[in-house]
């Protein structure tokens, strides 16, 4: 079975500040996809990012950051510098190798940016 | 490229009412799939379909709740009767065929059952 911890169900922080989130997964397959979903107040899921279970490597997209470690099973999120725009429920996902590209959803996390 | 297309955005309906949701995924996405949203239970997979053909629909709670694809442009998920609890934000989201590909969501119907 395969499951999607975001221990984390809701943080604050205040513009500029930098903020991690945090996301830990269990599966038996050898390969798999992580993905993490921006949830924003105005309601729709919007896909951030896919990393494959073969490819460790960080990943740097402006002032986010994806830092994947399979020894840990975790593919965590940072924000730099966070802004109010920021603030929205994101979510981190799981898909096997197979079955249609199901997802196993983690609870999500709520991040709220003050200015 | 348009995303994938749902509606109604909001519905309003009384209880034992039908409710139709219509979804129309991105062309040439051939994975389509029906979530609901709240915030007791988080993101359920309710149904998905391969090339217009239902492959899971373990997650359809009641058979209250129906779902078809009649063709590679269009998916409906029908509620009758609908019932208060059924109350949510329901999503569609595509996917290509191939291994990993992430889904892409709509913009979801938040349905209100009074």
């Amino acid at each position: 079975a395969q499951k999607v911890t975001q221990a984390q169900t809701e943080i604050s922080v205040v513009e500029k500040e930098d903020v991690t989130l945090d996301c830990v997964y269990e599966t038996r397959d050898t390969t798999y996809y992580l993905f993490w979903y921006k949830q924003p107040p105005s309601g729709e899921l919007v896909f951030l990012i896919r990393r494959n279970s073969f490819d460790e490597q960080n990943e740097i997209s402006g002032r986010y950051s994806w830092n994947f470690q399979k020894s840990t099973s975790s593919f965590n999120f940072t924000i730099t510098a966070s802004q109010v725009v920021d603030s929205a429920v994101y979510f981190c996902a799981l898909t096997r190798n197979n079955a249609g590209n199901m997802l196993t959803f983690g609870g999500g996390t709520r991040l709220m940016v003050k200015p | 490229d348009a995303g994938v297309i749902q509606s109604p955005r909001h519905e309003v309906t009384e209880m034992g009412q039908e409710v139709t949701l219509r979804c129309k995924p991105i062309s040439g996405h051939d994975y389509l799939f029906w979530y609901r949203q709240t915030m007791m239970r988080g993101l359920e997979l309710l149904i998905y379909f391969n090339n217009n053909v239902p492959i899971d629909d373990s997650g359809m709670p009641e058979d209250r709740f129906s779902a078809k694809m009649p063709n590679a442009s269009f998916s409906t998920l029908k509620i009758q009767p609908s019932e208060p609890r059924d109350s949510a934000v329901y999503f569609c989201a595509s996917s290509q065929d191939r291994v990993g590909q992430p889904q892409h969501f709509g913009d979801g119907t938040r349905l209100s059952i009074l």
